[in-house]
């Protein structure tokens, strides 16, 4: 069966810090990899998708970026964090119905 | 800008009764799908209804959709003290490009 995983569970940053979040999915392979954030009490916004290695589309111009070195990897990253990059964050895979993983809380002080 | 906007935004009920929840979107879609989310945790994929479908059943959800309207309900039934979570819709354009609403946050009271 496939499974989805992400680290850290939660992370505390301070502004102007890096970051570097990870995904992995197992059990299937050239998945559709996404990247969402979900700020408190909101709904998730579409940050990047993925249809092979090496293919980013971004939904959201801002100072993260998505790279997909391998099939089933998905990472998240930032040269520099903004108090506004604080929220949850959501990896998924699918095509048709999303499977996700179960986030990261990241906290930008 | 967000595609699915869910209404009521809250809602509470007491267990046994069925809850409905809403969503409205604003451009053609190929399926709309719902899922739950459980505080803290990611969301779980409930039901899926494609755009030529007008309503379809899972267990004690039913799912409606009405493309002239552009907007689909969810109504959970008999519902339950476990069914306290946040609902989302998500509507799907192209093969790749989910956009999912603002969520209805349910809470069941026993």
């Amino acid at each position: 069966s496939q499974t989805i995983h992400q680290w850290p569970a939660t992370l505390v940053q301070p502004v102007g810090s890096p970051l570097s979040l990870e995904c992995t999915v197992e059990g299937t392979s050239n998945p559709n990899l996404y990247w969402y954030r979900q700020a408190a009490g909101r709904g998730l916004q579409l940050l990047f998708y993925s249809v092979g290695i090496g293919q980013i589309s971004s939904e959201v111009p801002q100072n993260l970026s998505a790279s997909r070195p391998q099939d089933r990897q998905f990472i998240l990253s930032s040269k520099k964090l903004l108090l506004s990059d604080s929220g949850f964050y959501l990896c998924a895979w699918g095509q048709g119905e999303q499977y996700f993983g179960p986030g990261t809380r990241l906290t930008v002080t | 800008s967000q595609q699915g906007e869910e209404d009521p935004q809250a809602l509470s009920i007491q267990e046994g009764e069925n809850a409905t929840m809403n969503c409205s979107y604003k451009t053609s879609i190929n399926n709309l799908q719902w899922y739950r989310q459980n505080s803290g945790r990611g969301l779980v994929h409930l039901i899926l209804i494609r755009s030529n479908e007008r309503e379809k059943h899972s267990g004690r959800l039913r799912v409606t959709l009405d493309t002239s309207k552009k907007s689909s309900s969810l109504l959970i039934t008999a519902s339950r003290a476990a069914d306290t979570a946040s609902y989302f819709c998500a509507t799907v354009t192209g093969t790749y490009k989910y956009i999912f609403g603002t969520g209805t946050r349910l809470k069941v009271l026993a």
